[in-house]
């Protein structure tokens, strides 16, 4: 079974300090791997694609990193605006197989 | 910037009623979604609709649940009895395609709550 595991569950840093967050997947193939961000009450708001060990992607104070059996967002200098629910997700390889399946998420606070 | 659009924003009902809520998806998208939040929980899919008919269900999109377009615009998620362990918040979402750079635009959700 295709399984999505997020770590830490929550965390607080202080503006401008950079950290990582990790997403550990098992997949039978790994077609892509997501990653979003959720405020408090809205659907999730896309980030990032990955498709391939090696893969890096970046966005403004984020960059996300894959590798065949997890991903990391490394967030650089954050600021408040970035506090936010950050979920990893993967879509499987297979015909027909469209479904996203998504990790409980990493809680980020960021401190002024 | 193009939207995922979805009502009621959040809904009241009792055991065993029906419910409908509804999506109205990116105009140039071809694929839909049906994804659920329990309060605490992993968003988990529900359902995939293309072509006018369901390509991929989830074990919890039993009989009880049902999609549909009725038009060219809206994509409707049916509940026929609703039960307590409904209550969730239930996100709509649509891309252009099932491959390649696939972004999956979500709507704001709805949020069911079952008495």
């Amino acid at each position: 079974e295709d399984q999505v595991t997020q770590s830490p569950e929550a965390l607080r840093l202080q503006e401008g300090e950079s950290s990582s967050l990790n997403c550990s997947y098992t997949v039978s193939g790994l077609r892509g791997l997501f990653w979003y961000r959720q405020d408090p009450g809205k659907g999730p708001e896309f980030l990032f694609t990955l498709y391939s060990a090696g893969e890096e992607k970046e966005k403004e104070r984020l960059k996300a990193t894959l590798t065949k059996k997890e991903s990391f967002l490394h967030i650089t200098a954050p600021k408040p605006e970035d506090s936010a629910t950050y979920l990893c997700a993967v879509q499987a390889e297979g015909w027909g197989s469209q479904k996203l399946v998504f990790g409980q998420g990493t809680r980020l606070t960021i401190n002024p | 910037e193009p939207e995922v659009t979805q009502t009621p924003s959040h809904q009241v009902t009792q055991m065993g009623q029906e419910v409908i809520l509804r999506c109205v998806p990116i105009s140039n998208h071809l694929y839909f979604y049906w994804y659920r939040q329990i309060l605490g929980q992993k968003v988990e899919f529900l359902v995939s609709f293309y072509n006018n008919e369901i390509s991929e269900k989830s074990e919890i999109f039993d009989d009880q649940f049902s999609v549909e377009r009725p038009d060219g615009s809206n994509f409707t998620l049916k509940i026929r009895s609703t039960k307590l362990e409904d209550s969730a918040m239930y996100f709509c979402a649509s891309s252009q395609r099932d491959w390649g750079d696939r972004e999956l635009f979500f709507g704001e959700g709805s949020r069911l709550t079952v008495l």
